[in-house]
């Protein structure tokens, strides 16, 4: 079965611009997660969805969003990007949540904000 | 919300030794609790997870204990080879969470040989 994969692998862009990443879920799994990954801050829960729907949502600013689509594939998407914004994104799926099925998680996306 | 503190950030043994990473998590509703190993340049992989009915959980050389009670939580890892030495981060959840894992800081494991 494959795992989890994203696009794109590596992505450096400038500040103000925005950027698309990819998640596709190892098949038959429904919920997606997303995660900033950064030295000083670990790992930090973005958001999940679950059947198109998002059903929660970290503490980040409304410039990260994401979608999920009918086959289960996510994008997130980040507006007006800052140097912060520099991290590796991974993605991560589940059946259906947590308590249900344990999370698999890409290889990621590295992002860079020059 | 959930706040999950790991310890040591660091920890250094030699081959053959046992490690093992000690966590706390704030939400007594929590009751997913999943160790992950992440290698330098890869991704986290789940290397085993506990629930809150189980107190203790064994996969050969890895075990992982839960203590309700105390709110905490340890990774085992015994006979520890060279290949071990990666960045471990523990981290817990609940049925509600939809979703969402709340991580520690992680642990930077090397064994020597």
């Amino acid at each position: 079965k494959a795992g989890v994969t994203q696009t794109p692998r590596y992505l450096i862009k400038t500040r103000g611009q925005q950027v698309t990443l990819s998640c596709s879920p190892i098949s038959g799994h429904r919920s997606v997660s997303w995660y900033q990954q950064t030295p000083g801050q670990g790992l930090q829960f973005l958001f999940e969805y679950f059947s198109e729907t998002q059903r929660n949502k970290g503490n980040f600013p409304g410039r990260f969003s994401g979608r999920q689509f009918s086959n289960s594939r996510s994008e997130m998407n980040v507006s007006t990007l800052e140097l912060g914004d520099s991290a590796l994104y991974l993605c991560a799926s589940s059946l259906t949540g947590p308590d249900l099925g344990p999370q698999h998680f890409g290889d990621g996306t590295r992002l860079s904000i020059l | 919300g959930e706040n999950v503190e790991q310890h040591p950030s660091t920890l250094s043994v030699q081959e053959g030794d046992s490690a093992v990473i000690k966590c706390t998590y704030s939400d007594s509703a929590s009751n997913y609790f999943p160790w992950y190993k992440q290698e330098l340049g890869k991704r986290p992989q789940l290397i085993i997870d506990i629930r809150s009915n189980v107190g203790e959980k064994k996969d050969q050389r890895i075990a992982v204990t839960l203590n309700k009670t105390a709110k905490h939580f340890s990774l085992h890892i015994t006979e520890t080879q060279p290949e071990d030495s990666a960045v471990y981060f523990c981290a817990a959840s609940k049925s509600t969470s939809y979703g969402k894992l709340t991580f520690g800081q992680g642990t930077i494991l090397t064994v020597h040989p």
